[in-house]
């Protein structure tokens, strides 16, 4: 079935440090791919999403490239902040008929001064 | 504005007895969602529905159950049954565009924290 992995947490970075998050994907047909951000308490935002290879979604500073032909949707962005801190998702949706948002684990990003 | 409203935003069960959590959503969305989330391991659905009077079970389905009475709302019942409740509760909408391939947002609530005392 699908499913996304990403890359196990904490991240601890200084401020206007480069960020990169891992995930990877299996998927049958072409799914949609989506990034979430939840702050503490909170529920989740998206953050940026990608409907079809090569296309790269941004927002606030942050980017993700569909790359079908290593399965992945890396989440990156060159000077992060300390506002950047929370957990970030990567999500895919359902092929099919069935609108169903499949997540990774979540990575929790610790920003500091 | 619209948006996903979620009540409470904490609750506290007692061992044996039944909740529920309310979700109420005025984007005119089809679609409502129930996630569980646990430290460290991500959201994992619960049930969704697709439309009125409707409803499937997700991956973590037993202990729970829903309604969906009205367009607007997707009432979530945590029942005795369910042994470990303590969690995080997102309800989540998105429209539902038929079939084919979903590539609108998902819109989450602020989520209820239900701790077992």
């Amino acid at each position: 079935g699908n499913s996304v992995t990403q890359m196990e947490g904490p991240v601890t970075l200084s401020e206007e440090a480069f960020l990169t998050i891992n995930c990877t994907y299996t998927a049958t047909g072409y799914p949609s791919l989506f990034w979430y951000v939840q702050y503490p308490g909170e529920g989740l935002q998206l953050l940026l999403k990608a409907t079809k290879a090569d296309d790269k979604g941004s927002n606030k500073g942050f980017e993700a490239t569909y790359r079908k032909e290593t399965t992945s949707f890396h989440l990156e962005k060159g000077s992060v902040q300390v506002s950047d801190s929370a957990v970030y998702f990567c999500a895919l949706s359902g092929t099919g008929g069935y609108n169903k948002l499949i997540f990774g684990a979540g990575t929790r990003l610790a920003v500091h001064p | 504005d619209g948006g996903i409203t979620q009540s409470p935003k904490y609750l506290f069960r007692k061992e044996g007895q039944n909740v529920t959590l309310s979700c109420e959503q005025n984007l005119n969305h089809d679609a409502m969602y129930w996630y569980r989330q646990d430290p460290g391991q991500g959201l994992r659905l619960i049930y969704y529905s697709q439309i009125v009077n409707d409803f499937q079970k997700g991956d973590i389905a037993e202990g729970y159950s829903v309604s969906r009475e009205k367009k607007e709302s997707f009432p979530l019942t945590v029942t005795s049954a369910q042994k470990n409740p303590t969690a995080f509760y997102l309800c989540a909408s998105t429209p539902n565009p038929g079939q084919g391939k979903f590539s609108t947002e998902a819109f989450f609530g602020q989520g209820t924290r239900l701790t077992v005392v």
